[in-house]
């Protein structure tokens, strides 16, 4: 079973402070991993995708890639209350899946003012 | 950039009645296209997947049904209604690139 593990939260952080977001995969196969916010009662919107080893920025966000560790998280610097959301990691299926996303449950993020 | 309409946003139904959702997709020509399922406090559960016109894919056994009868539309079916089919459901499609997916604005399904 290919799956995404996510720490369902919530995680309470201050406004200001770094939020980290955490998610592991069972796939030593997959190649593109993607962030995804979904604020309650709305869909999904990409903010972050990284496919190689490392550190991607953008803006106050930063994803992080360890294939060999089977993990890829998410930085939010200088959280803000509007960061209030759930975040959602996945992963790209290959092969037969190639192009199918799986996904994790996600992480719901609270940033106190 | 491509868009991906679905409507209603919010759907009531009773049991046993039967289901017509639709997506389409603005800006892109042949994506793959996706029906998502999110009961409430849950993650995202992929229902079918279509890569062309009359393409479908099933991920998950039940009684709904997908058709694409045209490239840049996506239809979710039921001819009855299950208490369990309640959720928020999602279109996505792909932005070609491996960039992810897009997804629509999504339809709220209560099945009372």
């Amino acid at each position: 079973q290919k799956e995404v593990e996510q720490n369902s939260g919530p995680l309470s952080v201050p406004e200001g402070a770094i939020a980290s977001l955490n998610c592991t995969y069972s796939d030593r196969g997959s190649q593109s991993f993607f962030w995804y916010r979904q604020y309650s009662g709305k869909s999904p919107e990409l903010i972050m995708f990284i496919y190689s080893n490392g550190d991607k920025e953008d803006g106050r966000f930063t994803a992080q890639l360890n294939k060999a560790s089977q993990y890829v998280s998410l930085l939010i610097r200088d959280s803000q209350p509007s960061d209030s959301a759930t975040y959602l990691c996945a992963w790209e299926g290959y092969g037969g899946s190639q192009g199918n996303l799986i996904f994790g449950k996600g992480t719901k993020l609270s940033v106190k003012p | 950039s491509q868009t991906i309409h679905q409507w209603p946003a919010t759907l009531v139904q009773p049991v046993g009645s039967p289901l017509s959702l639709e997506c389409t997709v603005e800006g892109t020509s042949n994506p793959n296209l996706y029906w998502y399922r999110q009961a409430a406090g849950r993650g995202l559960q992929l229902l079918f997947y279509s890569v062309g016109i009359g393409q479908i894919s099933s991920e998950v056994p039940q009684n709904l049904s997908a058709s694409r009868p045209q490239d840049r539309q996506f239809i979710l079916s039921s001819k009855k209604l299950l208490l369990s089919d309640s959720g928020f459901y999602l279109c996505a499609g792909t932005t070609g690139g491996n960039y992810g997916y897009t997804f629509g604005s999504g339809t709220r399904l209560t099945v009372v």
